[in-house]
């Protein structure tokens, strides 16, 4: 079993229209969660972190997590067509929660 | 700003030569990683080091081995390079406190390697 899994997509939506990005993890002790853009020949950069329950918004975006269900949300506003990117969940693991293990990635497109 | 730097951008390589991927951080962090990232595959993890000459295996090792003699380096080699092996290098650091906000993932620009 993967440590983390997203659904490859892609998944497309219109501008302005909510984009529901969801991801899955095994390990039950994990803390903390990050959520990662990455265009197109580019590196990953982070988005969001969220490590309690609940709903932790920025801005457009709006990190869902729920621990005793083991998944964690992006939610993004208002998306605009600069969205399109794929978006990488990372969830630290191992001893001292130091590795990060990545889902594939969702690719999302925004569709002016 | 946590500046990772990737001594290579793009590289083409030879079936059977020794590569060196070098990354250099500059925000005094403890941990270090090399992820490949290939289509369909996502990052998968390659080496991690936590320390000054210390490293731990990731997922995928086979055919790579890591160098880390100083804590702001961290260097990524293929004994002999085989055409699997061309993939997107990515390097990254972290401050190694978890459950904190500074424990984020930072990452280079990235290494493209070619094996040909």
């Amino acid at each position: 079993q993967k440590e983390v899994e997203q659904n490859s997509g892609p998944l497309s939506v219109p501008e302005g229209a909510i984009a529901s990005l969801n991801c899955t993890y095994s390990d039950r002790v994990s803390q903390s969660f990050f959520w990662y853009r990455q265009y197109s020949g580019k590196s990953p950069e982070l988005i969001m972190s969220i490590y309690s329950n609940g709903d932790k918004e920025d801005g457009r975006f709006t990190a869902q997590l729920n621990k005793a269900s083991q998944y964690v949300s992006l939610l993004i506003r208002d998306s605009q067509p600069s969205d399109s990117a794929t978006y990488l969940c990372a969830v630290p693991s191992g001893g001292n929660f130091n590795k990060f293990y990545f889902g594939s990635g969702t690719k999302l497109n925004v569709k002016p | 700003d946590v500046k990772v730097t990737q001594s290579s951008r793009y590289l083409v390589k030879r079936t059977g030569e020794k590569v060196f991927l070098e990354c250099v951080q500059d925000m005094d962090h403890e941990n270090m990683f090399w992820y490949r990232q290939d289509p369909g595959l996502g990052l998968r993890l390659i080496y991690f080091s936590y320390d000054v000459k210390m490293k731990e295996k990731g997922d995928i090792p086979e055919g790579y081995s890591v160098s880390r003699e100083k804590k702001e380096r961290f260097s990524l080699i293929l004994e002999s390079a085989s055409t699997n092996q061309t993939s997107m290098y990515l390097c990254a650091s972290s401050s190694g406190q978890p459950l904190t906000g500074a424990n984020v993932l930072t990452f280079g620009a990235g290494s493209r390697l070619t094996v040909l």
